[in-house]
Parts: structure tokens; sequence; C-alpha cells
């Protein structure tokens, strides 16, 4: 079977550090991305990891462990933009490169001053 | 360069009328994929793409049907609407799986 689990919400202060984790259990893996989703409109990509270890960019940083099929998002020097839903989605690999997509639910986070 | 274009933004529907989601991608990619997103369900895969003629379901296809005659288009049809069918409906498009997909603005549907 296929299951991603992400916590529903989160809390944040302006400035400050979060985490968001992700653990997945997939029959095929072949990368997993993370997308950011405002209130309202489409998601958008944030970071990509198909090998063990932490991929940053800029604030945000994102880490893989195959092994333990597990993930998480950094957000550093929190702003009050970054008050959205956080997608964690693993890409489905069969035998053949289709490139699906399977999303979590997403984590809602809310930046407070 | 207007990447992955949906249309129309919001549509009410009655049950039983049919209607098109319309998706045009100007970016050439051959990867197309239609998501629905209910509150606090994620996204669900309905169908997908991977080049001109060829489609296949996803997780949640009953209800509704694809074609892929071009690279560009990738239009989702609704036969028989029903009130399960409200839904905010995504058509994304990616060049490989690395990239990541881009997404269009999404088309909300209510069904009354």
């Amino acid at each position: 079977g296929q299951n991603i689990d992400q916590p529903t919400e989160m809390t944040a202060t302006e400035g400050a550090i979060v985490q968001i984790n992700c653990t997945y259990q997939t029959s095929g893996f072949n990368g997993l991305f993370w997308y950011q989703q405002h209130a309202g409109e489409a998601p958008t990509f944030l970071s990509y990891n198909v090998l063990d270890g932490l991929e940053e960019k800029g604030r945000f940083s994102s880490f893989l462990s195959r092994s333990k099929g597990y993930s998480y998002l950094l957000l550093k020097e929190l702003q009050m933009k970054d008050s959205a839903s956080y997608l964690c989605a693993v890409r489905d690999y069969h035998g053949g490169a289709t490139n699906k997509l399977i999303f979590g639910t997403g984590t809602l986070l809310a930046v407070q001053p | 360069n207007a990447g992955v274009t949906q249309t129309p933004k919001f549509r009410i529907l009655k049950i039983g009328q049919s209607m098109t989601l319309q998706c045009t991608q100007d970016m050439n990619h051959n990867y197309m994929y239609w998501y629905r997103q209910d509150p606090g369900m994620g996204l669900k895969l309905i169908y997908y793409s991977v080049g001109a003629g060829i489609t296949d379901k996803g997780e949640v296809p009953n209800g509704y049907n694809v074609s892929r005659s071009t690279t560009e288009d990738f239009p989702l049809r609704l036969e028989l609407a029903a009130p399960s069918q409200t839904s905010v409906y995504f058509c994304a498009s990616t060049r490989t799986g690395g990239d990541g997909y881009t997404f269009g603005s999404g088309t909300r549907l209510t069904v009354v």
C-alpha cells in the first residue's frame, strides 16, 4: 500500500525555525518532493530529494532518509508569508517513468508575530 | 511564458450536467496530470498522460475522462456531474521527474 503521514497543523513564531516531518510507506520510491500551497492558490515546488541527506535552498532545507522512510522540511528565519500548507509528495515508480506523485494531506503552518 | 493555463477558474454545475475543464501548457512537457483537492484530503490523482496519445487512470478516475491529442492540451471531461465531484481541480505538467510539477491555478467546481 501507499501511505504518507504528516502533521495536520503546526504553529511557529516569526524569526524562529520550524521542522515539518513526513513519513512514507510506498511500494515504489523514486524521489520525495515538498510543495508550498497558500490558501486558495496552486502548490508551488520547493524541493526534491532522491538520495539520502540534506538539500539546502536559502531559508528552506529538506532531508531524506530512504531506509527510515522519513523526510523533513526545515524553514529558518520564519516570515509571516511562510504561513501556508506544506505538502509532502512521493514519486511513484513501478518499472516505468510515469512521474506520478502521491501527496500527503499537507501540514498547515501558522506563523505568529 | 504562460506555463500551465486552466479554464474556467470557477464553475457551478447542476447534477447530471457535463463539462470540460481545459488545461494547456506551453513548456513542451510530455507529462501531464489531473488532480482533485478536497479539504483535508490532499491531492488525489484522477488521470495522467506521459505523452500525446497516451493516457492512464490514477487513484480516482470514476466519473471522468481525458484525452491527449496534442502535447499542449489535456482536457478533463465530466459526463454526468454529481455532488461528490465538488472539488478544486488542478492540472500539472513536468518535463522530467526531478523538475517538480508546474501547476495551473486551479478550477473550483461546485455541483448542486
